[in-house]
């Protein structure tokens, strides 16, 4: 069973709320990810850390800010959201780079907003 | 275009047989492959991870091949059961390092009738 944890599971808002989803590991890793992934479609980076107060943007271009002051926490928020936000978000963390040592991923987060 | 592509896009096979999903990659430089399964709702969960010097490694009743020369790889799945039924992804990695990227197919999906 992995140990990181996404909330909430689902959630379903009015367009310009300002919601946060949080991705939390026990694991220790220094490496934390958010991916975006739409129906059908391949995983898209758009933020990722590699330590404490450390925050990248990633490949796809997000209007999502992510903060890490803690190693175990990564949330990811969106100041006002609007329905092309309407996606899964899934959160991973990995104790090396990417590149060299698998993901471990979160359940994810279903947002829908109308 | 995607620089990694799987095929077939679906699939529905019947329980207790076997099936082959296949990988094809431009990625370059390569440094490894991994096969994910994502159960619906769910996050991805790592199957196989293998590096240019490996051409099989097996997990269970998976089964991943990899040839580097021609930049594919497959996953066999034998004595298919319900619980198969999922989308298998492959991901592909240009540096064993913190500063490798993956690259994401957009995965093939697998229904096992009974």
């Amino acid at each position: 069973e992995a140990d990181i944890y996404q909330t909430p599971r689902y959630l379903v808002i009015g367009t310009g709320k300002k919601i946060t989803l949080e991705c939390s590991q026990t694991m220790g890793h220094d490496k934390m990810y958010w991916y975006q992934q739409d129906p059908g479609m391949e995983l898209h980076l758009i933020h990722y850390s590699y330590g404490v107060n450390s925050t990248e943007k990633g490949d796809l271009s997000s209007e999502s800010t992510v903060s890490r002051i803690r190693t175990e926490h990564f949330p990811l928020t969106l100041e006002s959201a609007r329905p092309s936000h309407t996606s899964q978000y899934l959160c991973a963390s990995s104790d090396a780079g990417a590149g060299a040592n698998v993901l471990t991923f979160g359940a994810g987060s279903r947002l829908t907003v109308l | 275009k995607n620089q990694v592509e799987q095929s077939p896009q679906s699939l529905i096979i019947l329980e207790g047989k076997n099936c082959t999903l296949q990988c094809n990659y431009t990625v370059s430089p390569f440094s490894n492959l991994r096969w994910y399964k994502q159960d619906t709702g769910r996050g991805p969960v790592s199957l196989t991870i293998m590096t240019f010097s490996e051409n099989t490694k097996s997990n269970g009743r998976y089964t991943a091949t990899l040839d580097a020369d021609t930049k594919q790889s497959s996953l066999h799945i034998t004595a298919s059961q319900l619980s198969d039924s999922a989308s298998y992804i492959c991901v592909v990695s240009d540096r064993g390092s913190t500063l490798g990227r993956l690259y994401f197919g957009r995965g093939t999906q697998l229904t096992v009738w009974p």
